[in-house]
């Protein structure tokens, strides 16, 4: 079945160390985002790319930066994860103008 | 204010009751989605709508674009249906805006 992969399921990071999460699609879809979900609140967009074009939200910190070496994966690299980071992220696909978003089952890390 | 507002924020309810959420919403939109987050899971979307109404198995969802309101509703509810409901919009360029989310939990 096409879907959207998120790896792995629970990472456990040490403060201060690098961590990436990694997310695959075979949807072809041309829309990848990324999404920092905290407890009880609604996801918050991180970034997303149109085809290869990277498109940064405001807010989001300069310890998160992302990656698209191809149109079936994304990653997600947090520089030095402080205690604040832990968090669900979520990968999500659309096509642009033409369909709805499908989601991975998510990345929960935990920064110890 | 919060561009997308759903009702209720929390419902409990009996096994085989219907349920309906609503959201609404202040803003032009291209597309409204429902979306449904179980416990420490991740987001599965429903239901894309920009008009009028779908079904899929015991899921109606319902759009009024003149009135900015939408309604999902659960029939013959069960307790694996419990989760969070998330209303969302996107506008275009395809970005989603949130709602705060429905926490529902049926009671067998």
């Amino acid at each position: 079945d096409a879907m959207v992969i998120q790896n792995p399921r629970y990472q456990v990071t040490q403060f201060g160390k690098p961590v990436t999460l990694s997310c695959s699609q075979t949807l072809n879809h041309n829309v990848m985002y990324w999404y920092q979900q905290k407890s009880s609140q609604a996801p918050k967009l991180l970034f997303h790319y149109y085809d290869k074009d990277f498109n940064n939200e405001a807010d989001t910190p300069d310890n998160f930066q992302s990656r698209r070496p191809n149109t079936s994966f994304c990653f997600l690299d947090i520089r030095s994860p402080g205690l604040g980071d832990a968090a669900m992220y979520l990968c999500a696909t659309s096509r642009e103008g033409v369909s709805g978003y499908t989601f991975g089952s998510g990345t929960r890390l935990t920064v110890v | 204010k919060n561009e997308v507002e759903q009702s209720p924020q929390n419902l409990t309810a009996q096994e085989g009751e219907f349920i309906t959420i609503n959201c609404s919403y202040s803003v032009g939109i291209s597309a409204l989605h429902w979306l449904q987050q179980h416990p420490g899971g991740g987001i599965v979307s429903l239901f894309m709508l920009s008009s009028g109404k779908k079904k899929h198995g015991r899921l109606i969802a319902t759009i009024n674009i003149q009135e900015k309101h939408s309604s999902l509703h659960i029939t013959a509810s069960h307790p694996r249906d419990s989760a969070v409901y998330i209303c969302a919009v996107s506008r275009g360029n395809e970005k989603l805006t949130f709602g705060t989310g429905t926490r529902l939990t049926i009671i067998p």
